[in-house]
């Protein structure tokens, strides 16, 4: 499975934008970039994904590189809710599974 | 909806014991798998199935085991519970392959063994 490397935390105030990056530079052509967060003491819950266009939803925005070498999960306007960890992940077109890495740890300061 | 929904919420066992974990949802998903995660770590896959009789191994699946009789539920066994086994399980479904679709994950099950 191509491997992400994301930092291992970090700060936001409250109401500003949060861009969370992502590096995968072994992405292959198949390989979708997928994003979720887990809330303390909860379950992941999906937020994003893409595979080569950026994508917007109702929670973020996804920036994916030119190269899809690297992506980047932006929250527009953080909220105390919006402290979790954060996975990037990778995942194939015909592959059902995701390989959790250990993720960002978003700390959004009031 | 429900979504994906796992009992119990909490378990403490004793070790050599037995149980089952429940998994259940009611979206008409295909694919359903079983994760467990350890104290700051990620998710690590223990078992798959990609519909109704149909299950495989992922990543860490000693000591577990599952069955797929119908769309909607899938229980994870385990057959001789150690200390090792102790951690957070979580249950997870979709639609279709985890590439283009998003997965839907129960609130997680926390499992001690004594």
């Amino acid at each position: 499975d191509a491997k992400t490397t994301q930092p291992n935390s970090m700060e936001s105030n409250e109401e500003e934008p949060v861009h969370l990056p992502c590096n995968h530079s072994t992405i292959s052509g198949t390989d979708y970039i997928h994003w979720y967060r887990q809330l303390p003491s909860q379950g992941p819950e999906y937020v994003i994904h893409g595979l080569t266009s950026n994508v917007n939803n109702r929670m973020a925005s996804l920036a994916i590189a030119e190269d899809r070498k690297s992506s980047t999960l932006i929250l527009h306007r953080a909220t105390l809710r919006d402290a979790a960890v954060y996975y990037c992940i990778l995942s194939g077109g015909s592959n059902y599974k995701l390989t959790f890495g250990k993720g960002t740890l978003l700390t959004v300061n009031p | 909806n429900a979504g994906v929904t796992q009992t119990p919420k909490f378990q403490v066992l004793k070790t050599g014991q037995s149980m089952t974990l429940q998994c259940a949802q009611d979206m008409n998903h295909e694919y359903m798998s079983w994760y467990r995660q350890d104290p700051g770590m990620g998710l690590r896959l223990i078992h798959y199935s990609v519909g109704a009789g149909i299950t495989d191994q992922g990543e860490v699946p000693n000591g577990y085991n599952v069955s797929r009789s119908t769309t909607e539920d899938f229980p994870l066994r385990l057959l001789s519970a150690a200390p090792s086994q102790t951690s957070v399980y979580f249950c997870a479904s979709s639609y279709g392959a985890g590439g283009y679709t998003e997965a839907f994950f129960g609130q997680g099950t926390r499992l001690t063994v004594v």
